[in-house]
């Protein structure tokens, strides 16, 4: 079985300061692992995804997000934060495969303010 | 990346009327399709995989009988919500894959208001 983790439901940060978002995954088999962005009222757009190959990976927007296997962490990070972050953020896991359904954290809603 | 459409993007309905949701893969052929409850600051809950051309399979607590699914194209999946009432308002939303992709693509969602 698989499951996510997201640390924080809430997180408060200043413009111009560094975004951490914090998820971890508990995943029988390798996992492919995913960032989703939440605007009100809208669908999810993808900011990242691991699926294999380098660790670090880069997303859009100045996201980043670091798969480190032994701490079962993907971690979402964005040096600099500016208003237009402020949205809901989703980590999700699956096994391989895009085929496969998603199994989402409880999300972290990220304010940023002025 | 793949475009998916989902229509409406509102609704609202009377009670104990039926209202269809469609999810549609516009540029690719979507052999597997999600579909997805979110409730108000909560996260997405997944209520059904459908595989073209097969029955759904709906996740544990969902009621088929309640919430049809149909996906009878590669391209179209339709979710209706039989004899709505209030306490189903709420936020759809449908994702598409296929097997090359390593992941699948989220509809716009659907607001759904119950009155």
């Amino acid at each position: 079985a698989q499951s996510v983790t997201q640390l924080g439901s809430h997180v408060s940060v200043s413009e111009g300061a560094l975004v951490l978002l914090r998820c971890n995954y508990s995943s029988s088999v390798p996992p492919y692992l995913f960032w989703y962005v939440q605007y009100p009222n809208q669908g999810l757009q993808l900011l990242l995804k691991y699926t294999t190959g380098a660790t670090l990976v880069k997303g859009i927007n100045g996201f980043e997000a670091e798969f480190k296997k032994s701490e079962t962490s993907f971690h979402l990070t964005k040096p600099s934060a500016h208003m237009s972050d402020a949205a809901e953020y989703f980590c999700a896991v699956t096994p391989s495969g895009g085929y496969n359904k998603l199994i989402f954290g409880a999300g972290t809603r990220l304010a940023v303010h002025p | 990346g793949a475009v998916v459409s989902q229509h409406p993007s509102r609704v609202i309905c009377k009670s104990g009327t039926s209202v269809k949701i469609e999810c549609r893969s516009l540029d690719f052929q979507a052999t597997t399709m999600f579909w997805y409850r979110q409730f108000p600051k909560k996260s997405l809950m997944l209520m059904a995989t459908s595989n073209e051309g097969s029955k759904a399979t709906y996740e544990q607590g969902v009621e088929k009988d309640k919430f049809l699914i149909n996906h009878a194209s590669l391209t179209l999946s339709t979710l209706t919500v039989t004899s709505a009432h209030p306490e189903d308002s709420s936020f759809y939303i449908c994702s598409a894959s296929d097997w090359v992709n390593t992941e699948a693509f989220f509809g716009q969602g659907t607001r759904l208001t119950v009155v």
